[in-house]
């Protein structure tokens, strides 16, 4: 089956250090989206992607889908400490118009 | 608008007990989902229902049972829990098939011991 690869597991920056984290798929995806859950909360929606080598900007967070539609990225401009928690992408294949498949997650924590 | 909720918040079993945790969305979705989440693993998803009185399998079915009777509830039962079962379960809806985001609840922890 599909599945998709998030590196890495965890991440420690100071605040103001810009921050990375990477997904990578088996399978060709459809879109892919990105989630963010807060400590003790739950996955709360950020993005989808859609077009091959598309890149969308939403304050600090620059996400992009790869050419192949097989990997992703979000970037993080200088980490505030508001931007702890753990960073979900989820790929959904052309199969599998229903089902969406998250990676493992990057845990981030901003050292003030 | 309370979004999606999910009950009970926080449950204790002991090996072989069942249960059932709802999951209700007051946002008229057609798709619901349950996922479990364990540490390292993200989100693994265990049945989903695209519509009122549809189930299907996901990735991780094995000792979990869905219904979908109505359309804004989505019933997770657990028939004989088994230490493996301890996790972190996550409902989540979408509106339909041309929407794209999933809206989740707050999740329910269950330790089975």
């Amino acid at each position: 089956g599909q599945q998709v690869m998030q590196i890495p597991q965890y991440q420690h920056v100071q605040e103001g250090e810009d921050f990375t984290t990477y997904c990578n798929s088996s399978t060709t995806l459809s879109n892919i989206q990105w989630y963010k859950q807060r400590p003790g909360g739950h996955p709360v929606f950020l993005i989808q992607l859609v077009k091959s080598g598309e890149v969308k900007k939403q304050k600090r967070l620059t996400f992009q889908f790869g050419e192949a539609k097989k990997n992703s990225s979000l970037h993080i401009t200088a980490t505030q400490t508001t931007d702890v928690g753990t960073y979900f992408c989820a790929g959904r294949s052309s199969g599998s118009a229903r089902q969406l498949t998250f990676g493992s997650g990057t845990q981030l924590t901003v050292l003030p | 608008n309370a979004g999606v909720t999910q009950t009970p918040k926080f449950r204790v079993l002991k090996t072989g007990q069942s249960m059932t945790l709802l999951c209700a969305q007051d946002m008229n979705h057609e798709y619901m989902y349950w996922y479990r989440q364990d540490p390292g693993m993200g989100l693994r998803l265990i049945h989903y229902s695209v519509g009122e009185g549809t189930t299907a399998k996901g990735e991780v079915p094995d000792g979990y049972n869905v219904s979908r009777l109505k359309k804004q509830n989505f019933l997770l039962g657990l028939e004989s829990a088994a230490p493996s079962q301890t996790s972190v379960y996550f409902c989540a809806s979408r509106l339909d098939r041309s929407s794209y985001e999933q809206y989740f609840g707050p999740g329910t922890r269950l330790t089975v011991t």
